[in-house]
């Protein structure tokens, strides 16, 4: 049962572009979500996180915004880099310590 | 050591036979974790551990998969009686304290199963 859905699995942006990744989540017991980025050969690194209680986080050049209701979270990157190039995963989790993981997104920034 | 370590990269092994994957957690970490990844899914959480204890073992997929970690660091993966679908990259994390809060994960090993 997946409880974090990831539908795009590839994204395909322009350097300097805005990459948008897109998240769902169903179980409404999660209260923190998590954005990781995995290179190829390498484990995922933790890239932006957001509590629950909060609607927007911002880190540079890596924002996240979650919608509660709809039970949706996003991660914009702006201006894409060809270093951003990698796979994102989604995660979310609840008052343990357990990370249920989407499908990943790989996204592709063209020169 | 720096980073989470895990041996061996890659394992490709016959269909039957049993494996073992290393894990050792950056120094001082209580809390270790195993999941998973298949082709095209998401990371499958395993098992957890805080010290040698592991209260959650629910994701372990079947009776021929068990873990244990020793002194409070190295964690070992074993899966007795390879089967095709047990193929996936398997991923340690660690982190300072129990909760979801900085994971650090491994490179992963790539296990194949012919």
């Amino acid at each position: 049962d997946q409880q974090v859905k990831q539908n795009s699995p590839s994204l395909s942006v322009q350097e300097g572009r805005i990459s948008i990744l897109n998240c769902d989540y169903t179980n409404s017991m999660f209260d923190y979500f998590l954005w990781y980025k995995k290179y190829p050969a390498e484990g995922p690194t933790f890239l932006i996180s957001i509590s629950s209680i909060k609607d927007k986080n911002e880190d540079g050049r890596f924002t996240v915004f979650l919608n509660k209701s709809a039970k949706h979270l996003s991660l914009h990157i702006v201006p894409s880099q060809p270093g951003d190039s990698a796979v994102y995963f989604c995660a979310a989790s609840g008052h343990d310590y357990k990370l249920s993981f989407g499908a990943g997104t790989t996204v592709t920034v063209r020169a | 050591g720096a980073g989470v370590s895990q041996s061996p990269s890659n394992k490709v092994t016959e269909k039957g036979k049993d494996v073992e994957l290393r894990c050792d957690p950056i120094s001082g970490h209580t809390a270790l974790y195993w999941y998973r990844q298949s082709l095209g899914q998401g990371l499958e959480f395993l098992i957890y551990f805080q010290g040698n204890s592991a209260p959650d073992k629910s994701g372990l997929p079947s009776d021929r998969f068990s873990a244990e970690r020793t002194g409070g660091s190295v964690s070992t993966l074993t899966i007795q009686r390879t089967q095709q679908e047990d193929s996936a990259v398997y991923l340690c994390a660690s982190s300072s304290r129990s909760g979801n809060y900085g994971y650090t994960f491994g490179s992963g090993t790539r296990l194949t199963v012919v």
